[in-house]
């Protein structure tokens, strides 16, 4: 398995432009997480989906934020307008559930670098 | 409650230095504690974890130390090589039902091994 997939790699755009981050994860994983991650605050969850149904979307930031997950091999993070303090490392992961296990581990894409000038 | 305190910010060693990396946190419903080893340009990737019913546990050249009653937690990492340089994650997971597991970072350590 090639792993978590995301693209761009990295996006420059001006500030008042739509961006939208890709994100495939791994085949037979259920679970989908979108984290952020800046210097000022870490790694920060924003939306996870189980079986392409969003669970908890409390760590989105704004409603400028919003994410969706078509079919169990394809989500995205859109963000419209995109504003400068949205710049940040956007990583996607996704894990699986295993039954009667204490930890599923969560694997983690490679990262879209989003600069918004 | 749901905060993860790491320390320290960044660390610099020798190569052979045994770097230790320190964590707390403050929710007792917390069951699970990996850490995440993460390379510039790539995602965080999982390097081991513990149980909080464990003390310690090795893997390799990784130890994690784990103290339940001071709610502490710490990586050391023997006989440190400069391929270990990298950013560092502690972070605590609870389970919910249907076997998703929270995860709660700590802000990372930025570890540099020196030749």
């Amino acid at each position: 398995d090639a792993g978590v997939i995301q693209s761009p790699r990295h996006e420059v755009t001006e500030m008042g432009q739509e961006v939208t981050l890709r994100c495939k994860p791994i085949s037979g994983h259920d679970y989908l997480f979108w984290y952020r991650q800046t210097m000022m605050r870490g790694l920060e969850l924003l939306i996870y989906f189980n079986n392409n149904v969003p669970i908890d979307d409390s760590g989105m930031p704004e409603d400028r934020f919003s994410a969706k997950m078509p079919n169990a091999s394809f989500s995205t993070l859109k963000i419209q307008p995109s504003e400068p303090r949205d710049s940040a490392v956007y990583f996607c992961a996704s894990s699986s559930r295993i039954r009667d296990r204490a930890y599923n581990e969560q694997f983690f894409g490679p990262g879209t670098r989003l600069t918004v000038l | 409650q749901q905060q993860v305190k790491q320390s320290p910010q960044s660390l610099i060693v020798q190569k052979g230095g045994i770097p230790i990396i320190n964590c707390a946190y403050e929710n007792t419903a917390f069951d699970y504690f990996p850490w995440y080893q993460q390379f510039p340009g790539k995602g965080p990737a999982l390097l081991i974890a513990i149980r909080p019913d464990v003390s310690e546990k090795k893997e390799g050249r990784f130890t994690i130390s784990f103290n339940k009653s001071a709610k502490q937690f710490s990586l050391h990492i023997m006989d440190s090589q400069p391929g270990d340089s990298a950013t560092y994650f502690c972070a605590a997971s609870m389970m919910f039902s249907g076997g998703y597991n929270k995860l709660i970072f700590g802000a990372g350590t930025r570890l540099a091994v020196h030749p």
